[in-house]
């Protein structure tokens, strides 16, 4: 069975960092990309990030680029996302979601169960 | 950036009836566009991808059709479950992959 587990999520002044992470499991981790997703409270879904499998190919949305670094690490089948900076806009539950196919850019037909991350003073 | 627009806003359906969502993209995405559906308090849950093809699962129920610029989503006989809000996903040009904005269904 398929499992994303979304963790580091929480309370956060504007201006500071947070690193959120996802576990995976149930399936062969570095045969796939994997994206960040996020949704702000009452909104729609609004992608983040992407990474291939070997990390050689990332991409992110222009709202969050130079702020944000998404990383995976294969041997922990783990993947990252960490938020430098952070606004108050980028208040939302963050979901981890498995690509499926190995450069990032398709479809995701996997996702974590989401992890809120509320920036405020 | 491809702009998705998904139309309408909300839809109230009764169980048993057919519904049918739209959305169009701001110039072709071929067939690369997906359908997801979320629940309050859920995760999203793919339900076609290829404009066309249902993803493991997914009730016949539910088909999708359309190429280009101009998709659409049908549940063919409503059940309660079905309740929520569906999202359309191109990945035909990325970065960035977008979405469309929802179409809340009311049963």
């Amino acid at each position: 069975e398929v499992q994303l587990v979304e963790s580091g999520g929480g309370l956060v002044q504007p201006g500071r960092s947070l690193r959120l992470s996802c576990a995976a499991s149930g399936f062969t981790f570095d045969d796939y990309a994997m994206h960040w997703v996020r949704q702000a409270p009452g909104k729609g879904l609004e992608w983040v990030s992407g990474i291939s499998w070997n990390s050689g190919s990332i991409g992110y949305a222009d709202s969050v680029k130079g702020r944000f670094t998404i990383s995976r690490d294969n041997a922990q089948n783990s993947l990252y996302l960490q938020m430098n900076s952070l606004r108050r806009e980028d208040t939302a539950v963050y979901y981890c979601a498995k690509d499926t196919v190995a450069n990032w850019g398709s479809k995701m037909d996997y996702w974590g169960q989401g992890i809120l991350v509320t920036v405020s003073s | 950036e491809i702009v998705m627009t998904q139309s309408p806003a909300t839809l109230s359906v009764s169980p048993g009836e057919r519904a049918t969502l739209s959305c169009r993209a701001s110039q072709s995405v071929r067939s690369n566009l997906a359908w997801y559906h979320q629940k309050p308090g859920q995760a999203p849950r793919l339900l076609i991808y290829g404009a066309s093809t249902r993803a493991t699962g997914i009730p016949a129920r539910f088909s999708g059709s359309g190429s280009g610029t101009e998709f659409t989503l049908t549940i063919s006989s409503l059940q309660p479950e079905d309740f929520g809000v569906y999202y359309c996903q191109q990945y035909n040009n990325w970065p960035p992959l977008t979405f469309g904005g929802g179409t809340k269904v009311e049963i």
